[in-house]
């Protein structure tokens, strides 16, 4: 089934390491989106790419890195993690034609030690 | 810009009652609406959409939620709900504004008690 694939789905960092989560596609979207998002809360949008073009929101933190290298697969690193970036991150696709309904993976669970 | 507004953020509910989410959107051009669930440590799933047409559209599983552009409202409802049902519920909104960004409102908590 085409679908979107995270992974780990649980990953255990220590503080300061570097940390990269990935996600990959079988759907072909040309748009593909990282979230955060904390317990209990919404998902909060940290960037997006729209095919090649990177889209980083005016509050994402500069510890936070994404890189598509392909339509497939993106990634998100965390140069630095701290305690407040334990958090679910969420993988999500959209085709621009189908108005952005959004197709997400089943996320990455983030600890930071 | 783009918003949505999630004016419950908590539900109870008892099993076999209706149901309402609300959810208000504010932009300034065309969007197009969505209601997601999300049950713990998973991801999201659409629950259904309005992009065009009726401004009605159902889900499979008995949800419902009508486009109210004069009230530029989404809500969502459920004449019967079931245990089952219990989860977060987000209302999302995308747009031809900085390459079709999909924004969450804050989501609300539905509690389905026996």
């Amino acid at each position: 089934d085409a679908m979107v694939i995270q992974n780990p789905r649980y990953q255990v960092t220590q503080f300061g390491k570097p940390v990269t989560l990935s996600c990959s596609q079988t759907l072909n979207h040309n748009v593909m989106y990282w979230y955060q998002q904390k317990s209990s809360q919404a998902p909060k949008l940290l960037f997006h790419y729209y095919d090649k073009d990177f889209n980083n929101e005016a509050d994402t933190p500069d510890n936070f890195q994404s890189r598509r290298p392909n339509t497939s697969f993106c990634f998100l690193d965390i140069r630095s993690p701290g305690l407040g970036d334990a958090a679910m991150y969420l993988c999500a696709t959209s085709r621009v034609e189908g108005g952005g309904e959004a197709f997400f993976g089943q996320g990455t669970r983030l600890t930071v030690v | 810009a783009q918003s949505v507004t999630q004016l419950d953020s908590q539900v109870p509910v008892f099993e076999e009652a209706p149901v309402e989410l609300r959810c208000n959107y504010s932009s300034s051009v065309s969007v197009y609406l969505f209601w997601y669930v999300q049950y713990p440590n998973q991801g999201l799933q659409l629950l259904l959409k309005y992009l065009s047409g009726s401004t009605l559209v159902e889900s499979i599983n008995g949800f419902e939620a009508e486009f109210n552009k004069s009230q530029t409202s989404f809500h969502l409802r459920k004449p019967s709900v079931h245990i089952s049902d219990t989860a977060e519920y987000f209302c999302a909104v995308s747009g031809n504004t900085g390459g079709f960004k999909t924004i969450f409102g804050a989501g609300t908590r539905l509690f389905v008690k026996a």
